[in-house]
């Protein structure tokens, strides 16, 4: 089980916008803003698409967004591509313990 | 542009160590400004973080996997490894190792994993 909720999928026809959810508690995703949204293509590197909340890193599509409202956070896929198809992971800072990352248990989005 | 690359054996037995290194190219294990992480996937399941070094070598892991990780810092090769002890079939699973800027606390590159079985 694990730490972080996700959906387990998603769906979205091209140019389509679909949001996945991750939720947490006050101990991780609610008390800090170190979310990160990860893309895997099964057999390649994940890829970093959002941190600290909201943030892009140089290169990823403005078309992935990300947000939080209390315990939940979010990624927003705008104008969906079929390379967009990928699982989706998040993760959050918690302060359980020293330091300790918790991650979501992914959600596979399909393009249709 | 940073690249990592795990490598080691895909089988352990039950009872034993599983041992892991991720080579790191293209930035310096030595960079006081990133911790050096392993995580997992088992399969099916989600992502697990395991823990990570730093260039002076002190550590920190996920408390559920109790004192069983080891890691450790080969500067002079750029790489960094894991020891994992007493091995069960719930150790299996794709291990990845990812850069860690702890001051955004995020894995900012990964490798591509490698799957690690552990059966008799």
């Amino acid at each position: 089980q694990s730490a972080l909720t996700q959906p387990p999928s998603a769906s979205g026809s091209p140019g389509q916008s679909v949001t996945i959810s991750c939720t947490g508690t006050s101990s991780d995703v609610g008390a800090y803003n170190y979310v990160s949204w990860f893309q895997h293509h099964p057999g390649k590197a994940p890829k970093l698409m959002i941190y600290e909340v909201n943030k892009r890193p140089s290169g990823v599509p403005d078309r992935f967004s990300g947000s939080k409202s209390g315990n939940t956070a979010s990624l927003t896929v705008s104008g969906l591509q079929a390379e967009d198809e990928a699982d989706y992971y998040c993760s959050s800072y918690t302060s359980s313990h020293n330091f300790e990352v918790v991650f979501g248990g992914g959600t596979k989005l399909t393009v249709l | 542009q940073v690249q990592l690359q795990e490598s080691g054996p895909g089988l352990v037995k039950p009872s034993e160590t599983l041992s892991l290194t991720c080579t790191v190219s293209g930035g310096s294990v030595s960079n006081s400004n990133y911790y050096w992480s392993w995580i997992r996937q088992p399969p099916g399941k989600g992502l697990e973080w395991i823990g990570y070094i730093y260039y002076s070598g002190s550590t920190n892991h996920n408390p559920s996997l109790k004192s069983r990780v080891t890691m450790t810092l080969d500067t002079s090769k750029n790489q960094f490894s894991l020891k994992l002890s007493s091995v069960t079939a719930a150790d299996t699973a794709v291990y990845f190792c990812a850069r860690l800027p702890p001051a955004t606390v995020t894995f900012d590159y990964w490798g591509q994993g490698t799957l690690v079985t552990v059966s008799s």
